[in-house]
């Protein structure tokens, strides 16, 4: 276990759908990141949390909304997807503050398959 | 920006034969370079890291070694065993920036 826990594992829902993943790490870390895996295509930094402040947005769809409540729990709302948004969604903390230095914990993922 | 390139995508060894994934960087700025493991099913973990003023580095079967002239790094893994079947994630950091290479498939057959 690398201390960072994501829920559901998987997600199916249809393109008018409103769903939510959910991340929580026990790490005591600072920092939290949504990252994006698709096929044959590079992990795809979304957003990043410092302190529950947003510093990054990576010119990511409105479709998608995130929420850093505490420094222990992030969530990625969705709604209105398209299919091309299906894709392995990844949650991941560093112990530092942002800093492309910081060693990632990631947690296993959601795959989320948007029809 | 960087940009990451990441060859073989796939690599399939014998095991016990040793491994070798390469990539190269763009930014000549970029000063700290991780390598990240990722097994199915899982998220990806940080196997090893190197920084911009060391050469080389190696932990038990792992190296990887860095031309920072060249910009272009690479993870050396020895005595592979089926255990080292995964999706290998280089990258580099420029600024507060993790880019992420393309990954490598490798599967170790016993």
């Amino acid at each position: 276990e690398t201390g960072v826990t994501q829920t559901p594992r998987h997600l199916v829902m249809g393109m008018t759908n409103k769903k939510s993943l959910k991340c929580e790490q026990h790490l005591g870390h600072n920092a939290m990141y949504w990252y994006k895996q698709s096929a044959k295509k590079p992990l795809e930094l979304m957003f990043v949390y410092s302190l529950e402040e947003r510093v990054e947005n990576n010119s990511v769809p409105s479709r998608f909304s995130p929420e850093c409540p505490n420094s222990s729990h992030l969530f990625l709302h969705l709604h209105t997807l398209q299919p091309e948004d299906s894709a392995l969604y990844l949650c991941a903390s560093s112990q530092g503050g942002v800093g492309g230095n910081e060693k990632l914990f990631f947690g296993s993922g959601t795959q989320l398959s948007v029809l | 920006g960087e940009n990451v390139e990441q060859h073989p995508s796939t690599l399939s060894v014998q095991e016990g034969d040793s491994a070798v994934i390469k990539c190269t960087y763009s930014d000549s700025a970029s000063n700290y370079f991780p390598w990240y493991k990722q097994e199915l099913g899982k998220g990806p973990q940080l196997i090893i890291d190197i920084r911009s003023n060391v050469g080389e580095k190696k932990d038990q079967r792992i190296a990887v070694t860095l031309n920072k002239t060249a910009k272009h790094f690479s993870l050396h893994i020895t005595e592979t065993q089926p255990e080292d079947s995964a999706v290998y994630f280089c990258a580099a950091t420029s600024g507060n920036m993790l880019t992420f290479g393309g990954g490598t498939r490798l599967m170790v057959k016993p």
